[in-house]
């Protein structure tokens, strides 16, 4: 069974950061793309981030692009999602989604998201 | 950034009814090497996920009954469900995949009458 574990968030003050992990299990991690979805309260999901199976060309929204880096290590089945200068615009629940196997960035597995508060 | 616009933000069905929604793409996500539309259509229940339905416009996901269908080309899209039953009930998302960022509609709220 494909099972995607979001661990890292919490309560963070505007400017500082946070690192998201996404353990991997129930499929050969290293062979797809994998993303970050965000979806602030009562709001729409929001693509934030991809990586290839490889590491290679991640590509990032504009809203987050220069603050956050997407990174994944093979050999421990985990995504990560390093966040800078956060803002209050950044809060949001974060899931990590993989992609499908079918041509096409579009997710057919989600974690459960970990929620992310920038605040004073 | 490719905008997608779904109708209605909400809609009551009486179950065993037909719900109609619909997703409007602001370019077209149709991509001529494969003659397939980028769109996938995602239900998501209060505190889950967001669940894959359907994608490439039409091609439903494994495990996904049949009640649920899509259609349209280029920029229209149509997620019907041909009888609506309780564990429907949900917020319904279109999604392009054609390009990045990849971009989802509002959100259609989908209730029983």
């Amino acid at each position: 069974e494909v099972q995607l574990v979001e661990s890292g968030g919490g309560l963070v003050q505007p400017g500082g950061s946070l690192r998201l992990s996404c353990a991997a299990s129930g499929f050969t991690f290293s062979d797809y793309w994998m993303h970050w979805v965000r979806q602030a309260p009562g709001e729409g999901p929001v693509w934030v981030s991809h990586i290839s199976p490889d590491g290679t060309g991640p590509t990032y929204a504009d809203s987050v692009r220069g603050r956050f880096t997407i990174s994944r290590d093979n050999a421990k089945n985990t995504l990560y999602l390093q966040m800078n200068s956060l803002r209050g615009e950044d809060t949001a629940v974060y899931h990590c989604a993989r992609d499908h196997a079918a041509p096409g960035a579009f997710f057919d597995h989600w974690g459960q998201g970990m929620l992310v508060t920038v605040s004073s | 950034d490719i905008v997608m616009t779904q109708s209605p933000d909400s809609l009551a069905v009486s179950l065993g009814e037909r719900a109609t929604i619909n997703c409007k793409s602001s370019q077209s996500v149709l991509y001529s090497s494969n003659n397939k539309n980028f769109l996938a259509w995602y239900q998501q229940k209060p505190g889950q996920p967001p669940k894959l339905l359907i994608y490439w416009a039409s091609t439903r996901e494994s495990g996904v009954p049949d009640r649920f269908s899509g259609s349209g080309s280029g920029t229209d899209f149509t997620l019907t469900i041909s009888s609506l039953q309780a564990e429907d009930v949900a917020v319904y998302y279109c999604q392009q995949f054609y390009n990045t960022p990849y971009t989802f509609g509002q959100g259609t709220k989908l209730e029983i009458k």
